[in-house]
């Protein structure tokens, strides 16, 4: 079935540090990605998202790449604040023509940016 | 604010007993799904509502039941507590329920068994 891997944290960087987030999927056709952030004590808030193979999804500095051929869909930022902490989940869909497509979610990767 | 609107925050309960959990969506939006977060499991889809109808079923155990009511909201309601269920819970909602719309969650409720 279709399945999401994104990599084990917690990552712990330092401001102004470059960030990768890994993430990898497994889905038959051509699923939507996405990446969500979870602040403390909040729920998750959409990142951002692509639709299809190539498309680039950014917000806040945040950037994440559809690679079809290497099946992912990592997310990167420049240079991380420590308002960044927090944990961030990739989340993959089925195609819109599926409405019983269900939304399927990573474990999370724990952020700690340190001042 | 994500205009999803979760009640109660925190619930503590002793095992064997039932709770009912509430959702209001945001605003427009006519699909409400349930999730449990919990440390080791993660994000766990449980169940989703369409417009007062069920439209997915996840992991969502016999003892746990849902609705989505004519005004939208929705209830969750866990029973025969067991100390396993301790867990966030989660809802969320979307415009359409397609699943590349995306989803708007509530801050949760942490329910606690003893």
């Amino acid at each position: 079935g279709d399945s999401v891997t994104q990599m084990e944290g917690p990552v712990t960087l330092s401001e102004e540090a470059f960030l990768t987030i890994n993430c990898t999927y497994t889905a038959t056709g051509y699923p939507s990605l996405f990446w969500y952030v979870q602040y403390p004590g909040e729920g998750l808030q959409l990142l951002l998202k692509a639709t299809k193979a190539d498309d680039k999804g950014s917000n806040k500095g945040f950037e994440a790449t559809y690679r079809k051929e290497t099946t992912s869909f990592h997310l990167e930022k420049g240079s991380v604040q420590v308002s960044d902490s927090a944990v961030y989940f990739c989340a993959l869909s089925g195609p819109l023509m599926n409405r019983d497509d269900k939304i399927i979610f990573g474990k999370g990767t724990r952020l700690h940016i340190l001042p | 604010d994500s205009g999803v609107t979760q009640t109660p925050k925190h619930l503590i309960t002793a095992t064997g007993q039932r709770v009912t959990l509430r959702c209001s969506p945001r605003s427009g939006d006519l699909s409400v799904y349930w999730y449990q977060q919990s440390l080791d499991q993660g994000l766990q889809f449980l169940i989703q509502y369409y417009n007062g109808e069920e439209r997915a079923k996840g992991n969502i155990l016999e003892r746990f039941s849902a609705q989505q009511f004519p005004d939208l909201h929705s209830e969750l309601n866990l029973s025969s507590l067991e100390l396993g269920d301790s867990a966030l819970y989660f809802c969320a909602s979307s415009v359409s329920g397609a699943s590349n719309s995306p989803l708007h969650f509530g801050n949760g409720t942490r329910l606690t068994v003893t």
